[in-house]
């Protein structure tokens, strides 16, 4: 059965860091592209970023371009997401999703972590 | 970007019952790329349909997706008790990837 656990959520305070981490397993995780999508308290669903499979393409939301960071290691089937000078907008409980096969980094996600919950505040 | 707009925003109906959920874009989704989800209380959404109307592995075919342009439709066509949740349109005919703000359905 496939499965995606995230990790690494708490709580921050504004200009904080935080890395969440998702362990995959049950399926090929090489071979497919991974992105995080984020659900602020009582709000619907935001895209955050992207990675291909191999990781040479990353791709990122306007709104947080230049402040996370995305990073997958196929060794450990493990992806990533290194969130620098957080704010408050980006309390959210952030999942893990594997997009579909043979989809871009743009596509739907058929497989998806239960979330970890990211609080900035002061 | 692409905007989507889900109407109703609550849905009031009984076990038994149709629901009929709209999605309508504010632009053309292209090859009908957009996808249906299902959020109960406290945990992750779910795949429902991709490509308008291609059910996921293990949802039941009382679930059912049709459309194209700008304008999609997702129908229930026996509600179940399980069934009572939000439910989300996803476009991914174009970047970014974007979500409606949701359908929450209620029991009556």
């Amino acid at each position: 059965e496939m499965h995606l656990v995230e990790s690494g959520g708490g709580l921050v305070k504004p200009g904080g860091s935080l890395r969440l981490s998702c362990a995959a397993s049950g399926f090929t995780f090489s071979s497919y592209v991974m992105t995080w999508v984020r659900q602020a308290p009582g709000k619907g669903l935001d895209w955050v970023s992207s990675i291909t499979s191999s990781g040479s393409y990353i791709y990122y939301a306007g709104s947080v371009k230049g402040r996370f960071t995305i990073s997958r290691d196929n060794t450990k089937n493990s992806v990533h997401l290194q969130m620098d000078s957080l704010r408050a907008e980006d309390t959210a409980v952030y999942y893990c999703a594997r997009i579909g096969p043979g989809g871009d980094y743009y596509y739907y996600m058929d497989v998806w972590g239960k979330g970890t919950t990211v609080t900035v505040s002061s | 970007e692409i905007v989507l707009t889900q109407s109703p925003g609550t849905l009031s109906l009984s076990p038994g019952e149709r629901a009929t959920l709209s999605c309508r874009a504010s632009q053309s989704v292209s090859s009908r790329f957009l996808a249906w989800y299902q959020q109960k209380p406290g945990q992750a959404p779910r795949l429902l349909i991709y490509g308008a109307s291609s059910r996921a592995t293990g949802i039941p075919d009382r679930f059912s997706g049709i459309g194209s342009g700008t304008d999609f439709t997702l129908t229930i066509s026996r509600l179940e008790p399980e069934d009572f949740a939000v439910y989300y349109c996803q476009q991914y005919g174009s970047s970014p990837i974007t979500f409606g703000q949701g359908t929450r359905l209620e029991i009556k």
